[in-house]
């Protein structure tokens, strides 16, 4: 079946130092990939999403590309901050029957950034 | 912009109780979620509904009930609560193609 797969349920890091947020994923369809932060006690939001034109998504300094050949869309940034402390989800949507999106998430990450 | 409202924020219950979780949004998105959040376990789709009136089953739809009553409100019945589900409940929507989603704050239930 769909699938999201993140491999690490917490990383923790210094200031400073690169961001990357591992996701793998398994489907039947050409879906769309996307990256979701929580901050504590809020809702989720979308921070990253796939284009179909090989085009890279940025927002706030991070990045991810899409790579079909490995099923990957890994989440990075060059310099961690503080305010990146958040919980990260990798999630992909496809076209279920009724023409309509269904929309899997992986375990998530915790990402901890420390001074 | 739109809002996702989700009410009650807090819900404690009894074992066995029924309780019902509601969920409204102002975006006139078709297709509404309700997931399911544990620490370690990501969002576990619930139920789903593309319209008015349809439900369509997530992979973890035993032991709840749900109803799409109007376009806007999508509400969610926990059928017997059991104090292995406390989590929180997460409400979302989505256009059609999945590509723009908002998420509500959450539902926190305790089950006592």
């Amino acid at each position: 079946g769909d699938s999201v797969t993140q491999t690490e349920g917490l990383v923790t890091l210094t200031e400073g130092l690169p961001v990357m947020l591992n996701c793998t994923y398994q489907s039947t369809y050409s879906p769309f990939l996307f990256w979701y932060v929580q901050h504590l006690n809020e809702a989720p939001k979308l921070l990253l999403k796939s284009f179909t034109d090989n085009k890279r998504p940025e927002h706030q300094g991070f990045h991810a590309t899409l790579h079909k050949s490995s099923s990957s869309f890994h989440l990075q940034k060059s310099s961690a901050q503080l305010s990146d402390s958040a919980l990260y989800y990798c999630a992909l949507s496809f076209f279920h029957q009724g023409g309509s999106a269904k929309l899997i998430f992986g375990e998530g990450t915790k990402l901890t950034v420390s001074s | 912009g739109g809002i996702i409202t989700q009410t009650p924020k807090f819900l404690i219950g009894q074992e066995g109780q029924k309780l019902t979780l509601k969920c409204q949004q102002n975006f006139n998105h078709d297709t509404m979620y309700w997931y399911r959040q544990d620490s370690g376990k990501g969002l576990r789709l619930i139920y789903y509904s593309i319209t008015e009136n349809d439900l369509q089953k997530g992979d973890l739809s035993e032991g709840y009930d749900a109803s799409r009553e109007k376009k806007s409100s999508f509400s969610l019945t926990v059928t017997s609560a059991q104090k292995n589900e406390m989590a929180v409940f997460l409400c979302a929507s989505s256009n059609r193609a999945g590509t723009e989603v908002f998420f509500g704050k959450g539902t926190r239930l305790t089950v006592v």
